[in-house]
């Protein structure tokens, strides 16, 4: 069945290090979101894209996150340099978009920790 | 960001009760959506309602679009032990022209159930 896939599953690397955590949404999903989830904060909503073009990216930190869409079966988050409190797991969601379906679809998330 | 209020943060339940959750915002919302998040997992699509006062079912659970808009509601009847899980409201605002499916997270209610 159609999922949405992530990886790496996890990620251990040393502060100051770059991450890419890389997302396949499902095929023919027009819509893509970058979600962060921690025990403090819930599921906070970094960006989304819409048809690969960037609609909102104001809840990540631009000094250090960056999110593109290479092509349609390919999104990618990357943070550099990445920090201890990035320690998190990291979620990708597709979409159909479109006024009749508004669900999003999460993959299995990547867990990021950084030492 | 919109905050979604999500009452109660547990729940401990004997196996065979019912449970109910409900979600709560502070301004109007189009669609409600109702995720389960097992451990290690990324949240899963349980319901999606669209219009006000919509109630909708899926096996054991049954949602609902509040009157107001403001609020959603989930019920689980006849609770098994495969329901424990962390259950997610999320809600979304009138969308704007080109903003795509921008998507507020509840805070979660985590469901043990003893069997």
């Amino acid at each position: 069945d159609a999922r949405v896939t992530q990886t790496p599953r996890h990620k251990v690397t040393e502060m100051g290090q770059e991450v890419t955590m890389r997302c396949q949404p499902i095929l023919g999903h027009n819509t893509v979101f970058w979600y962060r989830q921690t025990m403090m904060q819930g599921l906070e909503l970094l960006a989304y894209f819409r048809n690969r073009a960037p609609l909102d990216d104001s809840g990540m930190p631009k000094d250090r996150f960056s999110a593109e869409m290479p092509d349609a079966t390919l999104a990618t988050l990357k943070i550099q340099p990445s920090e201890p409190r990035d320690s998190a797991v990291y979620f990708c969601a597709s979409g159909a978009g479109g006024p009749l379906s508004y669900e999003q679809y999460f993959g299995p998330g990547t867990r990021l920790t950084v030492t | 960001g919109q905050q979604l209020n999500q009452s109660p943060q547990s729940m401990f339940i004997q196996e065979g009760e019912d449970v109910s959750m409900n979600c709560t915002s502070s301004s109007i919302f189009n669609t409600w959506l109702w995720y389960k998040q097992d451990p290690g997992e990324g949240p899963v699509l349980l319901i999606a309602l669209y219009k006000a006062g919509e109630l909708t079912s899926n096996g054991r659970l049954t949602a609902q679009f509040g009157i107001t808009r403001k609020d959603s509601f989930l019920n689980i009847s006849a609770s098994i032990p495969s329901d424990v899980g962390i259950y997610f409201c999320a809600g979304q605002p009138r969308p704007l022209l080109n903003t795509g499916n921008q998507f507020y997270f509840g805070t979660g209610t985590s469901l043990t159930v003893i069997p």
